[in-house]
């Protein structure tokens, strides 16, 4: 079975520019998850999809990030336009299902390590 | 916020030594899971354990939890090298689905 893909692995840009991060779900897993986690610290769930709807996004700074699952499969996290202090690793995780209302085992993907100058 | 709280926040040890991480959480949980993180990958889910269960085992690895105190531990056995790395104790609430993250404890084993 194959995991989540992500693409790219690494990315340096320039503040003010813009950055796009790509996530393969594995086949069949209902929900999607986007996090950002800084070095040293735990991930920070920054949107929460369930196939094509978002769940939460609470934590998504609206002002610069966007995240669309067209479809209900792949998803794209965009960042417009880059602060230094999103120098992070973005973490793409799936998982099968949401109907029970309680938390469940994720799978993640490798990440995609940004580097904003 | 962060719920978890893992102690000790690093810990170096001997190769075939045991290794022990606590964590502590705030409110009452559905369950818990303990993921690991090698240098630069991303984490990867090692157990789960139920808000009803208080041990569970899988392979070298043994979790407890107690829920009265609000507590887990994650215990591996006869460590190796490839066990360096963060180890993030994850609670899912009981009222949502979300996982509530910790900062992890940075594991070192030293050949």
């Amino acid at each position: 079975e194959a995991g989540v893909a992500q693409s790219p692995r690494y990315k340096i840009i320039e503040k003010r520019q813009s950055v796009a991060f790509w996530c393969n779900p594995i086949s069949g897993h209902a929900t999607l998850y986007w996090y950002q986690q800084i070095l040293g610290q735990g991930p920070k769930l920054l949107i929460q999809f369930q196939n094509n709807g978002v769940v939460d996004d609470s934590q998504l700074p609206k002002d610069r990030f966007s995240a669309e699952r067209l479809k209900g499969v792949d998803s794209t996290l965009k960042i417009q336009p880059a602060k230094l202090e999103d120098s992070a690793v973005y973490l793409c995780a799936s998982s099968l299902d949401r109907t029970s209302g309680r938390a469940e085992t994720q799978y993640f993907g490798p990440g995609t390590r940004l580097l904003v100058l | 916020s962060q719920q978890g709280e893992e102690d000790p926040q690093a810990l170096s040890i001997q190769e075939g030594e045991n290794a022990t991480m606590n964590c502590s959480y705030k409110t009452s949980i559905n369950n818990l899971q303990w993921y690991r993180q090698n240098s630069g990958r991303g984490l990867v889910h090692l157990i789960l354990i139920r808000s009803n269960e208080r041990e569970k085992h899988s392979g070298r690895l043994r979790v407890t939890l107690d829920t009265s105190k609000k507590s887990s531990s994650l215990l591996i056995t006869a460590s190796r090298a490839a066990d360096t790395a963060s180890y993030f104790c994850a609670t899912g609430p009981d009222s949502n689905y979300q996982l509530i993250w910790g900062a992890g404890t940075k594991l070192i084993i030293k050949p």
